[in-house]
């Protein structure tokens, strides 16, 4: 089973900022979180890890919280393109790994 | 560059059939990954290569379902006696190494057994 909730469905304005919560109560010191989506009709796509600290890169933002028990993905300016579902997964290892996903937050993004 | 390529894309075969399904990987990735993503559903793991070796297999269902990764590139996942529980996008998926942080998906096959 994964060992992350989300909430099933979102919807973010267009041009507004994305913030998924994930929750991950029972993650383990050495566990990363990892956040992934997938786009209709295509395999899912990498968007960013984390340990403790937060991270950015170009594409969103992780915020982990101090107990590490939840995290944020954010996307600053959320696009139609940004439309899609969302999966964060704890994961042993900072390589890839054999993923356990959730059903994910279906992201839809209006105009 | 190429990403990961999965053939067929849609595959629709007879309960009881035997299928293949093929993925190239991202060249010289070593790491390759199958799922199967049911309708609604997360993927799901269901066996991983590190090489020409399956690292782990404990996601296959059953012993009707068997992947092999002869020359450590192309992979192929084989399905017998398909049932229609077995109906799913079967995705593939390679990584550079085991230790690389990202893994890149290919777009999936469309299996539909009726």
């Amino acid at each position: 089973d994964a060992k992350t909730t989300q909430p099933p469905s979102m919807d973010c304005a267009e041009g507004r900022a994305a913030n998924l919560p994930c929750n991950h109560s029972t993650i383990s010191g050495n566990e990363y979180v990892y956040w992934y989506r997938q786009i209709h009709s295509q395999g899912p796509q990498y968007i960013i890890h984390g340990l403790k600290n937060n991270e950015t890169n170009e594409m969103a933002s992780l915020i982990i919280t101090e107990d590490r028990k939840s995290s944020t993905l954010i996307l600053p300016h959320a696009t139609l393109r940004d439309t899609a579902v969302y999966y964060c997964i704890v994961s042993p290892t900072s390589g890839t790994y054999k993923y356990i996903f959730g059903t994910g937050t279906r992201l839809k993004v209006l105009a | 560059g190429a990403g990961v390529s999965q053939t067929p894309s849609n595959k629709v075969t007879e309960k009881g059939k035997y299928v293949e399904l093929r993925c190239d990987p991202i060249s010289g990735h070593t790491a390759l990954y199958w799922y199967r993503q049911s309708l609604g559903q997360g993927p799901e793991f269901l066996i991983y290569f590190q090489g020409t070796g399956a690292a782990d297999d404990s996601g296959l269902p059953n012993d009707r379902f068997f992947a092999v990764r002869p020359e450590g590139s192309v992979s192929t996942l084989k399905i017998q006696r398909t049932e229609r529980g077995d109906s799913a996008v079967y995705l593939c998926a390679s990584s550079s190494t085991q230790g690389a942080t990202e893994a890149f998906f290919g777009q999936g096959t469309r299996l539909t057994v009726v």
